[in-house]
């Protein structure tokens, strides 16, 4: 079946830095692809998306870009805060039976020290 | 604030016994998606409703069960709680079931079982 891998956390940065988080897939078909974040104590909120490839999401800074050649949807920021600590999940959406499944990555957490 | 609603935001209960986790979604939102987040399992998928009716299931054990009411809050039954059930419940909600749409998600609930 379809699935999402990330990378393993912590990613541990200081502010300013560069910041990569990887995230690969595996689909038969043509999936969305969205990453989500979650800062302590709260839910999951979307940060951005691409619904086909060659797409590139972005928002707050954050930018990804669909790649159906190596199958991947990269999170990257060219300067983090403090305020971006938080953990990280790349998701996919495949149909099913007449619907859309959400499957998400394991999730990264980010750590950045001031 | 992504405006769905989660009660209660603790349960602290014991093994064996029976919980209602309750879920209204965003207005005008006609799925909701349940999922469970452990330590040590990451975001598990659990159920998806879509305007009353079931549309997805995902690694949701027999002993839990949900439904969605006309008014489109939805409720995730646990019952013969295990410690194992310790988690937090995040329920989420999306305009339609297509593949491209974000979930929108609430605080959670965090279960204790002891």
């Amino acid at each position: 079946g379809n699935s999402v891998t990330q990378m393993e956390g912590p990613v541990t940065l200081s502010e300013e830095a560069f910041l990569t988080i990887n995230c690969t897939y595996t689909a038969t078909g043509y999936p969305s692809l969205f990453w989500y974040v979650q800062y302590p104590g709260e839910g999951l909120q979307l940060l951005l998306k691409a619904t086909k490839a060659d797409d590139k999401g972005s928002n707050k800074g954050f930018e990804a870009t669909y790649r159906k050649e190596t199958t991947s949807f990269h999170l990257e920021k060219g300067s983090v805060q403090v305020s971006d600590s938080a953990v990280y999940f790349c998701a996919l959406t495949e149909p099913t039976s007449g619907t859309y499944k959400y499957i998400f990555g394991t999730g990264t957490r980010l750590k950045v020290l001031a | 604030d992504s405006g769905v609603t989660q009660t209660p935001k603790h349960l602290i209960t014991a093994t064996g016994q029976r919980v209602t986790l309750r879920c209204s979604p965003r207005s005008g939102d006609l799925s909701v998606y349940w999922y469970q987040q452990s330590l040590d399992q990451g975001l598990q998928f659990l159920i998806q409703y879509y305007n009353g009716e079931e549309r997805a299931k995902g690694n949701i054990l027999e002993r839990f069960s949900a439904q969605q009411f006309p008014d489109l809050h939805s409720e995730l039954n646990l019952s013969s709680l295990e410690l194992g059930d310790s988690a937090l419940y995040f329920c989420a909600s999306s305009v339609s079931s297509g593949g491209g749409y974000e979930q929108y998600f609430g605080p959670g609930t965090r279960l204790t079982v002891t």
